[in-house]
């Protein structure tokens, strides 16, 4: 079955310096995977997503991520953190054939991450 | 184009209680689902549809009714609530849903439901 783990459920970090929020996935399919963003009281938006086109993909507002294949990993990254940022960030993963295991297609939440900018 | 429309944006009901959470989207999309946010649970899947009159279920369908009568609508239906249903629902949409496929799932805004 397909899973996907969120590692922190909390991030704090100062404007200005670095974000990290580390996923790993569980896929005995070729995955295909996303970062969503909620900000608060707020619907889900797509920052990014992995098309296996290459392994470094970017998205809105200065975000980006790697896939990895070897470790089973899907970060999201961004080199300054603004107070804008502050929000919950879900990685996702698409579900393969149900015959592997999988969810048909549909997509499969992490726990999220919530992540906190301080000034 | 207002893309996935949910309604109510709040309702508070009594245990025992039935209502509807209505989802309408105008993208054409043959896909739309249901899935409800809990704290610290990320969301979860509730029911699917794949086209209008083919509905399946998620990872947590027990207590939820769906029915897909036409492409654009997909009611979500609580026959008896339960506090347990205290949640925040989203509906979503997207063009397809194959296992292959990139298409980005577009999300309501959600309705806040509190079950006494």
């Amino acid at each position: 079955a397909q899973s996907v783990t969120q590692l922190d459920s909390h991030v704090s970090v100062s404007e200005g310096t670095p974000v990290l929020l580390r996923c790993n996935y569980s896929s005995s399919y070729s995955p295909s995977l996303f970062w969503y963003v909620q900000h608060p009281n707020k619907g889900l938006q797509l920052l990014l997503k992995y098309t296996s086109a290459a392994t470094l993909v970017k998205g809105i507002n200065g975000f980006e991520a790697e896939f990895k294949k070897s470790e089973t990993s899907f970060h999201l990254t961004k080199p300054s953190a603004h107070m804008s940022d502050a929000a919950e960030y879900f990685c996702v993963v698409r579900g393969g054939p149900k015959l592997y295991g999988g969810s048909q297609g549909n997509l499969i939440f992490g726990k999220g991450t919530k992540l906190s900018v301080k000034p | 184009n207002a893309g996935v429309t949910q309604t109510p944006k709040f309702q508070v009901l009594k245990t025992g209680q039935s209502m509807t959470l209505q989802c309408a989207q105008d993208m054409n999309h043959e896909y739309m689902s249901w899935y409800r946010q809990d704290p610290g649970m990320g969301l979860r899947l509730i029911h699917y549809s794949v086209g209008a009159g083919i509905t399946d279920q998620g990872e947590v369908p027990n207590g939820y009714n769906v029915s897909r009568s036409t492409t654009e609508d997909f009611p979500l239906r609580l026959l008896s609530a339960a506090p347990s249903q205290t949640s925040v629902y989203f509906c979503a949409s997207s063009r397809t849903l194959g296992t292959s496929s990139y298409n980005e799932q577009f999300f309501g805004p959600g309705t806040r439901l509190t079950v006494l």
